[in-house]
């Protein structure tokens, strides 16, 4: 079946742009979160959904970052007045509930953001 | 803070077993014990995860210190695929907090 895809696959801005990275869950997959990963780091918890809302948001570096899941299935991920600070790869999962016990997270591929 | 510590890296020969090695001294006891790998360029891959007892699975086996202070990922046998990032993480929740990790190189 189909995994977690991302879109897109790469991204190159410019410093002050405003970008919008798409993530499409597994069908029925209820928690939705997103990571970032800067290299040679391990991935960093930005923000998690269950459903349509957002229930940790902790992870998200300043008011630059927001993200949406209005339908409780595909997410986006906006940034606002990038900096070079910004460039990495974002990474989205999703998995099947939140039991609490930590369920299977399963990860897209990513896109790698470039800020210039 | 990843709270785990990891060796850097380790090196395997291909089809011979593999004991990745993880400390957590602070866990909790409400701790899960988590092991994500990542090949290069993709997003992490769940390995497994357990509590107190040691877990199989068609993957790996995870083996539990009694204190659960730390913990071994064990690949029967490695093969050339096998070459990743490991990850071990401890948590409770939704959140996983990646450390470092360890760079296992398999070797033909």
């Amino acid at each position: 079946g189909a995994g977690v895809s991302q879109t897109p696959s790469n991204k190159v801005t410019e410093k002050g742009k405003y970008v919008e990275l798409r993530c499409d869950p597994i069908s029925g997959h209820t928690a939705l979160y997103w990571y970032r990963q800067s290299l040679g780091q391990g991935p960093e918890f930005l923000i998690y959904f269950q459903g349509t809302g957002a229930a940790d948001d902790s992870g998200l570096p300043n008011d630059r970052f927001f993200a949406v899941r209005p339908e409780g299935s595909v997410s986006t991920l906006k940034i606002q007045r990038t900096e070079r600070g910004d460039s990495a790869v974002y990474l989205c999962a999703s998995s099947l509930t939140n039991s609490g016990a930590g369920d299977e997270q399963f990860f897209g591929p990513g896109t790698r953001l470039t800020v210039l | 803070d990843a709270k785990t510590t990891q060796p850097n890296s380790m090196e395997s020969n291909e089809e011979e077993p593999v004991h990745l090695p993880c400390n957590h001294s602070t866990i909790s006891g409400t701790d899960y014990i988590h092991w994500y790998r990542q090949l290069p360029s993709q997003g992490p891959e769940y390995v497994i995860h357990g509590l107190t007892s040691n877990v199989n699975n068609r993957m790996a086996s995870l083996a539990i210190a009694e204190d659960r202070k730390s913990s071994t990922l064990i690949l029967h046998r490695a093969t050339l695929r096998d070459a990743a990032v490991y990850y071990c993480i401890r948590g409770s929740n939704y959140k996983l907090t990646f450390g470092k990790g360890t760079l296992l190189t398999v070797n033909p």
